[in-house]
């Protein structure tokens, strides 16, 4: 059984059109993020969300928005896409440990690879 | 400000050898996890170890093993006997100052051969 799952795995679309990228995990945890991954690699929390809070990393353009509508998902929606919203976006999550979501270990998705042409 | 730093690019090993791969870190938190992930070819991220900061024994998994060096803020994995699945890029993580998400490093490429 999939764990943590992602649709679609890869998504081509034209600058300026509007996409979302679903995520769900089975693992019974209660956050939630995304990731995102550069053409260099390089990894960055793009959001992480429990049921009691959405953290935003200041850096994440207001074009992307999360939305979860339940424990077990959370969706990653991009308007108006930029040809710099080409990446690999991961989900991942967890459980909280002593009120902490960053001391156990995340599971990820198999990632999303987003091509803005 | 949380940092990670990995100062190897890349790194190349033949099988079975052994291979140390480094990472080093920046906090003022006394208590805290770090990480280990591989990312190989089939870009799954995966968990390889986990350390918490407040044990003095380094972390082992099987062929995997860390040198965790708390004053010197210094967290190094080391591969024995490397496979060729071990080729993958390795990313080390580290909390960030809330604890809401994990920083990571720029990442190691490692290219075991036969």
């Amino acid at each position: 059984d999939t764990a943590v799952s992602q649709t679609p795995k890869y998504l081509v679309t034209q600058m300026g059109n509007d996409k979302s990228i679903k995520c769900e995990q089975n693992l019974g945890h209660d956050t939630m993020y995304w990731y995102k991954q550069d053409s260099k690699k390089f990894l960055k929390i793009m959001f992480s969300y429990n049921n009691k809070e959405l953290i935003i990393n200041e850096t994440v353009p207001n074009r992307f928005s999360p939305k979860s509508p339940d424990k077990a998902h959370l969706n990653l929606h991009i308007n108006s896409l930029e040809l710099g919203d080409s990446a690999v976006y991961f989900c991942a999550s967890t459980l909280l440990a002593g009120g902490k979501s960053s001391y156990n270990e995340q599971f990820f998705g198999p990632g999303t690879r987003l091509t803005v042409l | 400000a949380q940092t990670v730093t990995q100062s190897q690019p890349e790194m190349s090993v033949q099988e079975a050898e052994t291979v140390t791969l480094s990472c080093t870190y920046d906090t003022s938190e006394n208590n805290y996890y770090l990480f280990w992930y591989k990312q190989p070819p089939s870009r799954q991220m995966i968990l390889v170890i986990r350390q918490e900061a407040y044990k003095q024994q380094n972390a082992t998994e099987n062929r995997f093993s860390v040198n965790f060096q708390k004053a010197a803020k210094s967290f190094s994995l080391k591969i024995s006997d490397s496979q060729l699945g071990d080729t993958a890029m390795y990313f080390c993580a580290f909390p960030n100052q809330a604890g809401t998400a994990l920083i990571f490093g720029k990442g190691t490429t490692l290219s075991v051969s036969s």
